[in-house]
């Protein structure tokens, strides 16, 4: 089964509006990334938190982890079209990351 | 160029069929990384090159898949005898360091595989 494991597997909003996509895991990590995929191209590093990091900003993007519950947040602030994608968390634990299976987010304009 | 370049982008081939995917990583990242994405879905890991060494082939389906990387830089990913539950996109990624996911990972923007 997969290690990461988003929610919602989709999302709707409108322009604007926050959205927040949730990823819980089951083993311990090194730490956790956040990607994004637009259709059709490959995946794109957004933040890395840190297992001893609880919360990490970057631009409209907001990620805290919680290690005793094994999940993350990842939050974007005032939405835009062009942040529609899917987003994927991934794990690491030694020399790979493992991936869920995303978010597909639809920002409508 | 600057970036994890894959090709070809494209490939549809027929079943029994062997195909090759390349993959040139950013220059100077030691680690590259190939996954599989079937529609829809997460990134299923398939294997890891530290230099030209592959300390995790694990993800690998079966012996029909190989992979090699020579000069620490380029890297093809075999599948022998395509089957039709081969096709996905084949993503290929490279990172800095010592590949111990401590750093982030930059991708290719895949090849996709057809099989007929």
């Amino acid at each position: 089964s997969q290690q990461g494991e988003e929610d919602p597997q989709a999302l709707s909003i409108q322009e604007g509006e926050n959205a927040t996509m949730n990823c819980s895991y089951k083993t311990s990590i090194n730490n956790l990334q956040w990607y994004r995929q637009n259709s059709g191209r490959g995946l794109v590093h957004l933040i890395l938190i840190r297992s001893n990091e609880r919360e990490k900003h970057s631009g409209r993007l907001r990620v805290t982890l919680d290690t005793s519950k094994k999940s993350s947040s990842l939050l974007i602030t005032a939405s835009r079209a062009a942040d529609t994608a899917s987003y994927f968390c991934a794990t690491s634990s030694g020399s790979r990351l493992t991936f869920g299976e995303g978010t597909q987010l639809t920002v409508n304009p | 160029g600057a970036g994890v370049s894959q090709s070809p982008s494209n490939k549809v081939t027929e079943k029994g069929k062997d195909v090759e995917l390349r993959c040139d990583p950013i220059s100077g990242h030691t680690a590259l990384y190939w996954y599989r994405q079937s529609l829809g879905q997460g990134l299923e890991f398939l294997i890891y090159f530290q230099g030209n060494s592959a300390p995790d082939k694990s993800g690998l389906p079966s012996d029909r898949f190989s992979a090699e990387r020579t000069g620490g830089s380029v890297s093809t990913l075999t599948i022998q005898r395509t089957q039709q539950e081969d096709s996905a996109v084949y993503l290929c990624a490279s990172s800095s360091g010592t590949g111990r996911s401590n750093q982030p990972q930059h991708f290719g923007d895949g090849t996709r595989l057809s099989i007929l």
